[in-house]
């Protein structure tokens, strides 16, 4: 079965410390994974993708298959980084072309 | 464009009682998604549309939820008979078929509380 785990509820730290949001999954096929963001009553949104290789807000996440993992990094947490952060993986056709997301993770940074 | 919109955005009904929900995606995207999330947990899917075909249905989804989108525009999502295990929060999203199958665009949600 296809599965995102993100084993922090909730992840506290202080401005300008390093930060890793974990995430792990489980698919057969070919992974493409993204991290998705939602700020205090704002919407659900595309933080990045695996495939693009990007650096946004300065977060960055490496996909490494062979612990089946994706996390998400920053190397010094800002305020505004206060957010729950969602992984989800895309499955493909054979398992209904979708978007499966963990529970997601509260990051807290404290002043 | 605005993005994706829900309505309403708060349902309060009671048990047993039908209601529907309303999305409207972004105008050139022909994939639309419904998710449903209740508190702590990340977004469960519950069906998705390319244009006006309903493509998959997850288990979730009883004979009590259906949902259409006529002329692969908006859709409803109606909800019959409601219990109050349907109480959360349900998400529209819409996406391009290609080629950034994964990044979906979200709406605000209409949350649902059933007494």
């Amino acid at each position: 079965a296809q599965r995102v785990t993100q084993p922090e509820k909730l992840l506290s730290v202080f401005k300008g410390a390093p930060v890793e949001l974990k995430c792990n999954y489980s698919y057969s096929g070919s992974p493409e994974l993204f991290w998705y963001v939602q700020y205090s009553r704002q919407r659900l949104q595309l933080l990045l993708r695996h495939i693009s290789r990007e650096s946004i807000k300065g977060f960055t996440a490496d996909l490494n298959k062979g612990e089946t993992s994706f996390h998400l990094k920053k190397p010094f947490a800002q305020e505004e980084d206060s957010a729950m952060y969602y992984c989800a993986l895309f499955v493909g056709v054979l398992y209904g072309n979708k978007l499966v997301f963990g529970a997601g993770t509260i990051l807290r940074v404290k002043s | 464009d605005t993005g994706v919109s829900q309505d309403p955005r708060h349902k309060i009904t009671k048990r047993g009682q039908n209601v529907t929900f309303r999305c409207d995606p972004i105008s050139e995207h022909n994939r639309l998604y419904w998710y449903r999330q209740t508190l702590g947990q990340g977004p469960e899917f519950l069906t998705y549309f390319q244009n006006e075909a309903q493509l998959e249905k997850s288990r979730l989804l009883s004979d009590r939820f259906s949902a259409e989108r006529p002329k692969g525009s908006f859709s409803t999502l109606e909800i019959q008979r409601t219990e109050q295990g349907d109480s959360a929060m349900y998400l529209c999203a819409s996406s391009l078929k290609s080629p950034n199958t994964g990044e979906l665009f979200f709406g605000e949600g209409s949350r649902l509380t059933v007494l």
